[in-house]
C-alpha cells in the first residue's frame, strides 16, 4: 500500500520561477515529514522538514505547507535555479512506528536557464 | 563534523551468492536505518538498529539480516541473492532521542545482481 505519493513524476519550471512539488499521505499516524533531493549517483540529501505540530516551515528558498486535513503537504522553491535540479522525494514517519521513513516515488524536477 | 560513508560505492554478484555492505553513521547519531532503493522508486525500509539491537523491520525476507558494531556503525547482509535484489542500497544514521530524528544518508552502495 502507497502511504505517501508523489502524482506527478516530473516537473518543469523556468530559472526564477517558483517550483511547486505535491505530496499526499494516508496515514494519519504520521507526525514528522521531510523532503529529500536527490542527485544521479548520489544518496538523498535532506532538504526540510515539518513537524505535524505547524503548517508551514521556511528555510531560505524552501518552504513547506503542510494541510493536515487534506492530508497534503507541498515543497515551494523561489526562486528557482539550474542546480535545483533533481529527484525530490517526499517522506513520512511516526515515533508510533519508530520514526521509519515511509518514501513516494519522487518528483524529477527540471529547472531550465 | 563526518557525515554517513558507504562501502563499497558498487557490487557485482551472482544470483545464490552472500554480499555484506558497511555503513558508518555520522559522528554523534547512534542509530542506523537500511533502504533499498529499486529502479524509479522511492528507498524502502529494511530494517533499523539501535544500542546494537534490531529496532524495526520493513517488508524483507530473513535472508537480509544486520548489525550494529559499538561504535554505531552497521552491515547489512543479504544470503542467498536473487536478481530481484539488484538496486541501491541505502544507509542512514540518526539520534533516537532527538526532538526530531532527521534521518542523513550516505551515498549508497549499487549492488547488480546476475
Amino acid at each position: 500500500d502507497q502511504q505517501v505519493k508523489q502524482n506527478s513524476p516530473s516537473l518543469s519550471v523556468q530559472e526564477g520561477r517558483i517550483s511547486i512539488l505535491n505530496c499526499d499521505y494516508t496515514n494519519s499516524m504520521f507526525d514528522y515529514f521531510l523532503w529529500y533531493k536527490k542527485y544521479p549517483a548520489e544518496g538523498p540529501t535532506f532538504l526540510i522538514s515539518i513537524s505535524s505540530i505547524k503548517d508551514k516551515n521556511e528555510d531560505g528558498r524552501f518552504t513547506v505547507f503542510l494541510n493536515k486535513s487534506a492530508k497534503h503537504l507541498s515543497l515551494h522553491i523561489v526562486p528557482s535555479q539550474p542546480g535545483d535540479s533533481a529527484v525530490y522525494f517526499c517522506a513520512a514517519s511516526a515515533r508510533k512506528y519508530g520514526n521509519k521513513l515511509v518514501f513516494g516515488a519522487g518528483t524529477i524536477l527540471r529547472v531550465k536557464s | 563534523e563526518t557525515g554517513v560513508t558507504q562501502s563499497p560505492t558498487h557490487l557485482i554478484k551472482t544470483r545464490g551468492q552472500q554480499v555484506t555492505l558497511r555503513c558508518s553513521s555520522q559522528s554523534g547519531h547512534n542509530t542506523v536505518s537500511w533502504y533499498q532503493q529499486a529502479l524509479g522508486q522511492g528507498p524502502q525500509f529494511i530494517f533499523q538498529y539501535y544500542r546494537e539491537e534490531e529496532n524495526g523491520r520493513g517488508n524483507f525476507p530473513p535472508r537480509f539480516s544486520g548489525l550494529q558494531f559499538p561504535n554505531y556503525s552497521s552491515e547489512l547482509n543479504v544470503n542467498a541473492l536473487e536478481l530481484d535484489d539488484s538496486a541501491l542500497y541505502l544507509c542512514a544514521s540518526s539520534l533516537t532521542g532527538a526532538y526530531q530524528e532527521t534521518q542523513y544518508f550516505g551515498p549508497g552502495t549499487r549492488l547488480l545482481v546476475l
